[in-house]
Parts: structure tokens; sequence; C-alpha cells
């Protein structure tokens, strides 16, 4: 079937605004996790689902960050009163024994 | 703690050239997994290679080797005969079993570019 997919592909929004990024997992993993990449770095784990609850979310950097997956499919990150640090690719990747990743939503926070 | 070290961060080789990408980790753990991944300009990561710790033997796939030493705490990566393709940037990372999930610990990347 298809791979993991995101949507936006890129996101511009202004400083002290909401945004909301989407996460289609591979039909049939269960697991789904969330990375940010910041430029020129590696991507750092941000939350892990297992199924529809969070099982680790040490990752988030603080209390602006929220993820869902209601229905143990789909994945919503969530950030709240955006900074400019917060600019970053963010990717998504749903396994089973493997992680495999979507193309990314690169964030841009003005 | 766990941590990935890719002491190479640029490596520039001209076509038909052998190159080594190194990774060295650090875990307490016994029983861990090691990936390569490909990141190129597209910017979606590529998954390579997953080796688990018990499982020291090399794997070659096409032009791909991977050299795994528990006892240097490695996994280098080999591309033989480089193309223009494989002008990407290429992550080593580290996951422990602790809680039945495999978090990633991703090194910061080795930006590979093969010249024609």
């Amino acid at each position: 079937g298809a791979g993991v997919s995101q949507t936006p592909s890129n996101k511009v929004t202004e400083k002290g605004k909401y945004v909301e990024l989407r996460c289609d997992p591979i039909s049939g993993h269960t697991a789904l996790y969330w990375y940010r990449q910041s430029l020129g770095q590696g991507p750092e784990f941000l939350i892990y689902f297992q199924g529809t609850g969070a099982a680790d979310d040490s990752g988030l950097p603080n209390d602006r960050f929220f993820a869902v997956r209601p229905e143990g499919s789909v994945s919503t990150l969530k950030i709240q009163r955006t900074e400019r640090g917060d600019s970053a690719v963010y990717l998504c990747a749903s396994a089973g024994e493997t992680q495999y990743f979507g193309p990314g939503t690169r964030l841009l926070v003005l | 703690a766990q941590k990935v070290t890719q002491a190479q961060t640029e490596i520039s080789v001209v076509e038909k050239e052998d190159v080594t990408l190194d990774c060295v980790y650090e875990t307490r753990d016994t029983t861990y997994y090691l990936f390569w991944y490909k990141q190129p300009p597209s910017g979606e990561l590529v998954f390579l290679i997953r080796r688990n710790s018990f499982d020291e033997q090399n794997e070659i796939s096409g032009r791909y080797s991977w050299n795994f030493q528990k006892s240097t705490s490695s996994f280098n990566f080999t591309i033989t005969a480089s193309q223009v393709v494989d002008s990407a940037v290429y992550f080593c990372a580290l996951s422990e079993l602790s809680g039945g999930y495999n978090k990633l610990i991703f090194g910061a990347g080795t930006r590979l570019a093969v010249h024609p």
C-alpha cells in the first residue's frame, strides 16, 4: 500500500499562531512516531503512539506541543503559540519492526 | 546515556570511488538495534538497514556493505563504486528495546557528495 503521508508539506505561520500537522501512517501499522529535524541535524524524537495512546511523550519540548491519534490511525501534532525556534521539519514515522518515514512538514515561523 | 556519533560531517568523492561512513554509538543496554537511513535532497528518510545487537555478521546489499563491531561500538557503512545518485545525507541511528518500542536516537548525519 501507500507509504506514510504528511500534510501540509510546507507551512509558514507567524509567531504566536497555532498550527496542526497531520500524519497518515501506513495502513495496519499500530506504532507511530513524531520527530523534529532542525537544519543540519539528525531527527530528534518527540512522541510515540501505540494505537490511540501516547506511550512516550518525553521528547515534546514543552507544553505548547501536543499530539493526538484518536482512532489509532491518523495523528495530528499541534503546536500552540508558535515561536521562531519551532521552525524545523517535522517527521512522522509508522512502524512494524522498522520505522518508515513520511516526507515531513517543513514549518517556518516568522 | 544513548548517543550516536558520526564524526564525518561532509565527505566528497569522485564517482566510482569507494567511501566509508563511520558511526560510533554508546548504550548501556545489551539488546539494541542499529540503523542506517539515507536522506536525499528531496528530504525523505529512506530506510537502508537494521541490525540487532546479537548479529555481528557483516552484510552486503549490492554496492552497500555494513561492518558491525561490538568491540569498538561501531557500525560503519561502505559504498563501493559510488555513483552521483548516492549523494545524500546519511544517518546512523540506535534504538533500545526498553518498553518494547524503538525510539530512534540519530547521529548528526554525514553529507556525501559524489561528483562525476
